[in-house]
């Protein structure tokens, strides 16, 4: 099936530092999102890419729809310790289609206060 | 936050038992998913729903099978749990009129087989 390759897996960062993920695919997506799962509970949705080239931010976070439209970016500016959690990217092929939405496989963050 | 609560939220039974997780909706979605978290493998899709009686199979559906009888309710049921199987395991539901793939996710039933 499609993969995304989603990187780093983990990063351990002290507080105030920015952080950078990606997620890269060998298929072309037309909605890239991004999601935080907080730990014991379900992912809660970020930021959603509608657009290649569309950058969109969210407080701090900010994430653009690779050009290509085969790859994402999420970047966290100041990090504090509530951003501690797993980052997903996830991608649906169809912007026309409620299913099938392909995840990542989770980058770690932890945050050193 | 989306009405979606999963049971049982803990579950530790035996290998060749069989299972149901339940996942219930108060949103009236029409779309309904189940998704197995691993480390090292994230989320991936078993099944989903396209509404009731209407399922299809996502990339790990052996083993697995699922049934929707009502809009609210979509039941995943593992036949006869083998050791593999233990994970955690999300329900999801999305809003059809929206159309953004914006997945509502459940707060997950971690199962254990023994």
């Amino acid at each position: 099936g499609q993969q995304l390759n989603q990187s780093p897996q983990s990063m351990f960062i002290q507080e105030g530092e920015d952080v950078s993920m990606n997620c890269t695919s060998s298929s072309i997506f037309n909605t890239w999102l991004w999601y935080k799962q907080d730990p014991g509970e379900g992912p809660v949705l970020l930021i959603a890419l509608y657009k290649a080239g569309e950058l969109t931010s969210n407080g701090r976070l900010t994430a653009q729809f690779g050009i290509t439209r085969k790859d994402s970016f999420l970047n966290i500016s100041a990090s504090i310790p509530s951003d501690v959690g797993i980052y997903f990217c996830a991608g649906q092929r169809s912007g026309g289609s409620n299913y099938k939405l392909t995840f990542g496989k989770g980058t770690l963050l932890t945050v050193n206060p | 936050d989306a009405g979606i609560t999963q049971s049982p939220r803990h579950k530790v039974t035996e290998t060749g038992t069989p299972v149901t997780l339940r996942c219930h909706q108060t949103e009236n979605h029409r779309y309904m998913y189940w998704y197995r978290q691993d480390p090292g493998h994230g989320l991936r899709l078993i099944h989903y729903s396209y509404g009731v009686k209407d399922t299809d199979k996502g990339e790990v559906s052996d083993g697995y099978s699922v049934s929707r009888s009502k809009t609210e309710d979509f039941l995943l049921t593992l036949e006869s749990a083998t050791s593999s199987q233990t994970s955690v395991y999300f329900c999801a539901i999305s809003d059809e009129r929206r159309n953004t793939g914006e997945l509502f996710f459940g707060e997950g039933s971690r199962l254990t087989v023994l």
